[in-house]
């Protein structure tokens, strides 16, 4: 079964701090990923997507991620960090068959003003 | 264009119960998903429904179970409610395609005494 994995659970950074939060997902096959983020009461929303063609993909916010076919990861970056930031990123992978989205447990990130 | 309603906000149900939850999709969106989110699980796919048919389904119990309405909107119905089904459930819609951006709703949070 496909699976998706994020390592770290909580990340806490002072603003203006590079960020990187890693995934990485178990299915071999062409796959769909996605990073979403939910803000303090808010509805998931969007981040970025990476269909094909460029594995570097750049999303809303500053935010970007590259796809590494070898390495079965799709980590996500923002150069420097803002307290607006501050929310929990979801990884998810669609991929083969299955037209539903598999979700990472999810990183919470806490940026320090 | 209205984003993904969902109805009630909250619920708060006792073992044994059952409960509905009703989605209403982004205007033109022919495909509903709906996932269940826990601070243990993360995430979870139950099933998605499109052009009222269910077209994937999760791991989850027969308890568990929808319908899709020939305008779209959709029902969730969870029946005989036990503590662990206390959760945020999630509903997003697409237009249906291979992959489709997925659009969430505010959830709704079912608690279960």
């Amino acid at each position: 079964a496909q699976s998706v994995s994020q390592h770290n659970h909580h990340v806490i950074l002072s603003e203006a701090a590079s960020l990187e939060l890693g995934c990485n997902y178990s299915y071999g096959g062409t796959v769909n990923l996605f990073w979403y983020v939910q803000y303090p009461g808010q509805h998931l929303q969007l981040l970025l997507k990476y269909f094909s063609g460029d594995p570097l993909v750049k999303g809303i916010k500053g935010f970007e991620a590259e796809f590494i076919k070898s390495k079965f990861s799709f980590n996500l970056r923002k150069p420097s960090v803002q307290w607006s930031d501050t929310a929990e990123y979801f990884c998810a992978v669609i991929g083969g068959s299955q037209g539903n989205l598999i979700f990472g447990k999810g990183t919470k990130l806490s940026v320090k003003p | 264009k209205a984003g993904v309603t969902q109805t009630p906000r909250y619920l708060i149900k006792t073992r044994g119960q059952q409960v509905t939850l009703s989605c209403s999709p982004i205007s033109g969106h022919r495909s509903v998903s709906w996932y269940q989110q826990t601070p243990g699980q993360g995430l979870q796919f139950l099933f998605e429904y499109f052009s009222e048919t269910q077209r994937n389904k999760g791991n989850f119990p027969g308890r568990f179970s929808g319908r899709q309405f020939s305008n779209s909107r959709s029902e969730m119905n969870v029946s005989t409610l036990e503590l662990g089904d206390s959760a945020l459930y999630l509903c997003a819609s697409s237009y249906g395609g291979e992959a489709n951006e997925q659009f969430f709703g505010p959830g709704t949070r079912l608690t279960v005494l």
